[in-house]
C-alpha cells in the first residue's frame, strides 16, 4: 500500500498568511494526488484534483504542486473560512489512501 | 446539482450486519464509480471501497474485505454498503462519493452528509 505522510499535522496561522501543506508519498504516484478540506461536522469538500488542478468554485488563493513523490497545498493569503482541516489523497492505486490530516487553526 | 443522501446507520453489537444506502441524483449515475470512506470519531479519512459505473470491478480497504459488501442499482441511482460481521472499529461516519475523472486521474468530487455506524455492546 501506498502511505500519505502530511506534515505539520497541525498549524496555528493568522488571517493574511501565506501558508503550505506538504505530503508525500511512499512511491511515486506521478500526478495522481487530490486535496481536500473539511470543516468540523461537515463532508469532505475536493479542493485541488491531479496535483495543481481547481475544483470549480474553489478560491485562486488555493494552489497544488508536486510530482511524482513530493506535493504541496498554499493558500497564498489565510481567510477565517480557510480554517479547517486539510487531507491530500493518493488514488493511484488501490487501496486510496489519504495523509492523516493537518489542522490549520487560528492563532 | 448533485447530491448524495446516506442512510441506513445506527447502533450495532459487535458481529451483527448493517446495510447502508446512498441515493444519488443530479447527474447520471451509471457512467460514473462511486466509493465508500469512512472517518472514526476525532479521526482521519480511510477510503474503504470503490465500485465501477456497471458494478464490473470492486475494490475494498484490508481491513473490510471478506466482511464488507459494495454494490450499486442503476435503476434505481443506488449505492450499498453491506456490512458483516461488524468490530468496534468499525465504528465511524460513513460517506458515499462521487468519482471525477480527469486526464486519467480520480478524485472524489461529491460527497454525501454521511452516516454514522456505532458497534458497541
Amino acid at each position: 500500500d501506498i502511505q500519505m505522510t502530511q506534515s505539520p499535522s497541525s498549524l496555528s496561522a493568522s488571517v493574511g498568511d501565506r501558508v503550505t501543506i506538504t505530503c508525500r508519498a511512499s512511491q511515486s504516484i506521478t500526478n495522481y494526488l487530490n486535496w481536500y478540506q473539511q470543516k468540523s461536522g461537515k463532508a469532505p469538500k475536493l479542493l485541488i484534483y491531479a496535483a495543481s488542478s481547481f475544483q470549480g468554485g474553489v478560491p485562486s488563493r488555493f494552489s497544488g504542486s508536486g510530482s511524482g513523490t513530493d506535493f504541496s497545498l498554499t493558500i497564498s493569503s489565510l481567510q477565517t473560512e480557510d480554517f479547517a482541516t486539510y487531507y491530500c489523497q493518493q488514488t493511484y492505486s488501490s487501496p486510496y489512501t489519504f495523509g492523516q490530516g493537518t489542522k490549520l487553526e487560528i492563532k | 446539482e448533485v447530491q448524495l443522501l446516506e442512510s441506513g446507520g445506527g447502533l450495532v453489537q459487535p458481529g451483527e450486519s448493517l446495510r447502508l444506502s446512498c441515493a444519488a441524483s443530479g447527474f447520471t449515475f451509471s457512467n460514473y464509480a462511486m466509493s465508500w470512506v469512512r472517518q472514526a470519531p476525532g479521526t482521519g479519512l480511510e477510503w474503504v471501497s470503490s465500485i465501477s459505473g456497471e458494478s464490473e470491478m470492486t475494490y475494498y480497504a484490508d481491513s473490510v474485505k471478506g466482511r464488507f459488501t459494495i454494490s450499486r442499482d442503476n435503476s434505481r441511482n443506488a449505492l450499498y454498503l453491506q456490512m458483516n460481521s461488524l468490530r468496534a472499529e468499525d465504528t465511524a461516519i460513513y460517506y458515499c462519493a462521487k468519482y471525477y475523472y480527469y486526464s486519467g486521474t480520480k478524485s472524489f468530487d461529491s460527497w454525501g452528509q454521511g452516516t454514522l455506524v456505532t458497534v458497541s455492546s
